[in-house]
């Protein structure tokens, strides 16, 4: 199985502030790697998909980049609405694996 | 608009068998585009893929479950099912069915979800 790492597993920052977050693949994953947004007590919500391309609806400051087994999701300026946990999971081959998660929240 | 939408007890007791039906609608189980996936979190923790079924019949489970899931596929009332066997404490989570989007290898996500619904495992 392919297992996915996540830093941090939390942090704090101020809405207009730049946030990254981290994804690893314990293997090559090549750019099958999606990230997701749930927010307490919803639905998991789908962001980006192979690495890289913004699922319909999501705004722009949202971007996603790597390839391989290093992966970043980055928030340009966090709004209000962006605190939640963020989910990478990997495609590129079964068991479908996520990421532990990282927990956005609000300074 | 696809709807997803989850049904069955809320409530199982240790040893039985969970049972989930996924119900699609606003767009057709028997797309070439997609396979049909059942997805878990337990309270206050990570994702968990379960397994995915094809319109066709075709499925594959996660290692983890191997053993004592299936899932399948009523392509005439666009649904799709999840068995759980042998459950214990452990199986109690939010269960989601979702879409995975495969017409392109590269883009292959959970692009669709129901809106999950919570299976406790008690005697």
């Amino acid at each position: 199985d392919i297992q996915m790492t996540q830093s941090p597993s939390s942090l704090s920052a101020s809405v207009g502030d730049r946030v990254t977050i981290t994804c690893r693949a314990s293997q090559s994953i090549s750019s099958y790697l999606n990230w997701y947004q749930q927010k307490p007590g919803k639905v998991p919500k789908p962001l980006i998909y192979t690495a890289s391309s913004l699922q319909s609806g999501v705004p722009s400051r949202f971007s996603g980049s790597g390839s391989g087994t290093d992966f970043t999701l980055t928030i340009s300026s966090l709004q209000p609405e962006d605190f939640a946990t963020y989910y990478c999971q990997q495609s590129h081959s079964p068991p479908f694996t996520f990421g532990p998660g990282t927990r956005v929240e609000i300074k | 608009q696809l709807q997803l939408q989850e049904s069955g007890p809320g409530l199982v007791r240790p040893s039985e068998t969970l049972s989930l039906t996924c119900t699609v609608s606003g767009g057709s189980i028997s797309s070439h585009s997609y396979f049909w996936s059942w997805i878990r979190q337990p309270p206050g923790k990570g994702l968990e893929w379960i397994g995915s079924v094809y319109y066709t019949g075709n499925t594959y489970y996660s290692p983890s479950f191997k053993s004592r899931v299936t899932i399948s596929v009523d392509t005439s009332k666009n649904q799709f099912s999840l068995k759980l066997n042998s459950v214990t404490a452990a199986d109690t989570a939010v269960y989601y069915c979702a879409r995975r989007w495969i017409a392109v290898a590269e883009e292959d996500h959970f692009d669709s979800w129901g809106q999950g619904t919570l299976v406790t495992v008690s005697p």
